[in-house]
């Protein structure tokens, strides 16, 4: 099955620098990458995906890009805000069957102001 | 659009009883839900897999006639906890993928419930 390590585990900005959060998957057949920003007790929040045909995809301070190849993808915040503080998932997930997301361990973002 | 509701936020129950846990979707048809569990500073965790008008899928190691779950409607699946023990004690997610989606994979989270079993 599908598996997805995630890195760094936490990673500590000052309030305007870059932050960058990486991500390998396993299987070649997963086609979407989604990730998500989960505050304290909250649901996961969908922050950006991308799919397999698309090599980066951008949203305002917000993008990912992805590398087939070497199956993986990155999440990249510029500018970072106190308010960019959270917990963030990848997650990988194929077409077909139930389409299920495998999640990636977290990655603990603290932005300083 | 695409709203997931959990019922209820939080439940404290006592060693040996179950808990339901509902899961609905408010303005579209889930044809598949999914449960998730995640403990404190953890990842989440897929548990079963629930399709309107059939079985759960479970997932390994997950004990499906301590977790059970039902997809009664397409916009309503519950998960009961039987007999729960404070190792059951998590946060419980759901995700609901609307059935228009055809290969496109958004899933739409709940709130999430957080179960203490005292």
């Amino acid at each position: 099955g599908e598996n997805v390590e995630q890195h760094p585990s936490t990673l500590s900005v000052q309030e305007g620098d870059s932050a960058v959060i990486k991500c390998t998957y396993s299987d070649s057949a997963s086609n979407y990458f989604p990730w998500y920003k989960q505050e304290l007790g909250k649901r996961p929040q969908l922050i950006i995906d991308i799919r397999s045909n698309v090599g980066e995809k951008k949203d305002q301070r917000i993008a990912v890009t992805l590398n087939k190849t070497a199956k993986h993808f990155s999440l990249h915040i510029t500018e970072t805000q106190p308010e960019d503080s959270a917990v963030y998932f990848c997650a990988a997930s194929m077409s077909g069957g139930f389409q299920k997301l495998v999640f990636g361990t977290g990655t603990r973002l603290l932005v300083s102001p | 659009g695409a709203v997931v509701s959990q019922h209820p936020s939080r439940v404290i129950c006592k060693s040996g009883t179950s808990v339901k846990i509902e899961c609905r979707s408010l303005d579209f048809q889930a044809t598949t839900m999914f449960w998730y569990r995640q403990f404190p500073k953890k990842s989440l965790m897929l548990m079963a897999t629930s399709n309107e008008g059939s079985k759960a899928t479970y997932e390994q190691g997950v004990e499906k006639d301590k977790f059970l779950i039902n997809h009664a409607s397409l916009t309503l699946s519950t998960l009961t906890v039987t007999s729960a023990h404070p190792e059951d004690s998590s946060f419980y997610i759901c995700s609901a993928r609307d059935r228009r989606g055809g290969s496109y994979n958004e899933q739409f989270f709940g709130p999430g419930t957080r179960l203490t079993v005292l």
